[in-house]
């Protein structure tokens, strides 16, 4: 139930190409939706996320889709530059009190952006 | 305003060995949060806190020990060190009403 599944575990791009994240989760009772980036050395960092209220989010080169029904949302990074190249980690976390903002982390992904 | 802070960075471990890792916060965060990353898992909640004197297991918590006497500090404690506590610490916090968790640089365990 409380499983995110996130693929690919790798991907490598061409620089101006778009790379394509996706994660699936099981627990109807998730309500906000983040994905976060690392750089090797460093702790993650938020990069956007969305709520189930909407079906995309787009922050400059980075957009979020959302499917509900499907129990699925992706990240997309247009025009993928190698400062991308990062670890990419999808989570979840439920709504209410009880929730206390515990995330629920997809397996990651290794982006590399080829020059 | 320093965000998060961890120490140490790094430590090499023996067997039965015991260690804190320690967690300061200086954004007057009430949640706090131990994460663990190992390759190819993600990263898995270890012990979480609301608020200084509250604090719960999360979904990894056999061989861990937390405390929280102030609203900075978070510190996370291995008691009887072993080789499968061998992995990358994060401490994160965040505000009671802002999902936006805030991660520290991270303290790279080895246990040999």
């Amino acid at each position: 139930q409380q499983q995110v599944k996130q693929s690919p575990q790798s991907l490598i791009v061409q620089k101006g190409g778009i790379s394509i994240i996706n994660c699936a989760y099981e627990n109807t009772a998730f309500d906000y939706f983040p994905w976060y980036q690392q750089f090797p050395g460093k702790g993650p960092a938020l990069l956007i996320a969305i709520r189930p209220d909407v079906s995309e989010k787009k922050e400059g080169r980075f957009t979020i889709s959302f499917n509900k029904s499907a129990k699925q949302f992706s990240l997309h990074i247009m025009d993928s530059q190698p400062g991308d190249s990062a670890t990419y980690f999808c989570a979840a976390t439920g709504a209410g009190g009880t929730s206390y903002g515990k995330l629920t982390f997809g397996q990651g992904t290794i982006l590399t952006v080829h020059p | 305003n320093a965000g998060v802070t961890q120490t140490p960075k790094f430590r090499i471990l023996k067997i039965g060995q015991s260690m804190t890792l320690q967690c300061t916060q200086d954004m007057n965060h009430n949640y706090m949060y131990w994460y663990r990353q190992d390759p190819g898992m993600g990263l898995k909640l270890i012990y979480y806190s609301v608020g200084a004197g509250i604090t719960d297991k999360g979904e990894v918590p056999n061989g861990y020990n937390v405390s929280r006497s102030t609203t900075e500090d978070f510190p996370l404690r291995l008691e009887l060190a072993a080789p499968s506590q061998t992995s990358v610490y994060f401490c994160a916090s965040r505000e009671t009403v802002q999902e936006t968790q805030y991660f520290g640089p991270g303290t790279r365990l080895l246990v040999l």
